[in-house]
C-alpha cells in the first residue's frame, strides 16, 4: 500500500510569497493529481503529471518519478489561495491514494 | 465550464436507514467514481464504475455499499443500513478516461452525510 506524506502540514505566509507544498510517496506510481479544496469543502483537480513540470497561471507543479516526489508551487500567492491541497497518487487495486493534505493560509 | 452535480448536499438518517446519494456526472464522461472524506481524515477512494460495473473497489466499499447507474445519466452511492461511522462527506467524481491514467478528474460539491 502507497503511503503518501505531504508537507508542511499547515502553513500560513503573507501574500505574495513564493509557496512550496511537497509530497512523496513509498511505491512507484504511473500519475499523481494535485488537488484543491476549498473551505466549504468542494475538492477542484488542479494538475494530473506523470513526468517533468505542469504550469496553470501562477500554479507549477513539478514531478520526480525516479525519486517519488512532488511539489506544488504557488508564486505571487494571493488570499483567494487559502485552502486545503491534497496529492492523490495513482498505481494500485485501491485507485487514488490520497495524502492528509497541506492546509494554507495566505494572510494579506 | 462543465459540472459534476451532486444532491442533495447535505442528508441526515437514522441508524439502520437506507440513504441514496445521487451524482450526476459530465455528460461524456465514461468513468464515475465515489470517495469518501470523514471529518478531520483524508479523502478515501471507495469505488469507480465503467461499462456498468464496478472496476475498482476499497476495503471500505463492503456489502452495505452498492452502486447504479439508473438511467444512463444519473450515478448513485447506496448504503443500505447506515452506521454512525458512515458519516462523512462523499464526493462523486467523473473522467473521460480511467483517473488511474493520465486524465483529469472532475469532483462534485459533495454530499455531507450524517447518520445520527
Amino acid at each position: 500500500k502507497n503511503e503518501v506524506e505531504q508537507s508542511p502540514q499547515n502553513l500560513t505566509a503573507q501574500e505574495g510569497e513564493f509557496i512550496t507544498i511537497n509530497c512523496s510517496y513509498s511505491v512507484g506510481i504511473s500519475a499523481l493529481h494535485w488537488l484543491q479544496q476549498h473551505p466549504g469543502g468542494g475538492i477542484v483537480s488542479l494538475f494530473m503529471l506523470s513526468s517533468g513540470k505542469k504550469k496553470h497561471g501562477r500554479l507549477i507543479a513539478t514531478i520526480n518519478i525516479q525519486e517519488k516526489h512532488s511539489s506544488l508551487h504557488i508564486t505571487a500567492s494571493h488570499p483567494r489561495d487559502s485552502a486545503v491541497y491534497i496529492c492523490a497518487v495513482i498505481g494500485g487495486a485501491d485507485g487514488l491514494t490520497f495524502g492528509k493534505g497541506t492546509h494554507l493560509i495566505i494572510q494579506p | 465550464e462543465p459540472e459534476v452535480t451532486q444532491t442533495p448536499s447535505h442528508q441526515v438518517t437514522q441508524m439502520g436507514q437506507e440513504v441514496i446519494l445521487r451524482c450526476v456526472p459530465i455528460s461524456n464522461h465514461l468513468y464515475f467514481y465515489w470517495y469518501r472524506q470523514i471529518l478531520g481524515q483524508k479523502v478515501e477512494f471507495l469505488v469507480s464504475f465503467y461499462n456498468n460495473e464496478i472496476s475498482e473497489k476499497s476495503e471500505i466499499f463492503d456489502d452495505q455499499f452498492s452502486v447504479e447507474r439508473p438511467d444512463g445519466s444519473n450515478f448513485t452511492l447506496k448504503i443500505r443500513s447506515t452506521k454512525l461511522e458512515d458519516s462523512a462527506m462523499y464526493f462523486c467524481a467523473s473522467s473521460n478516461r480511467h483517473s488511474f491514467t493520465n486524465e483529469k478528474l472532475f469532483f462534485g460539491s459533495g454530499t455531507q452525510l450524517s447518520v445520527l
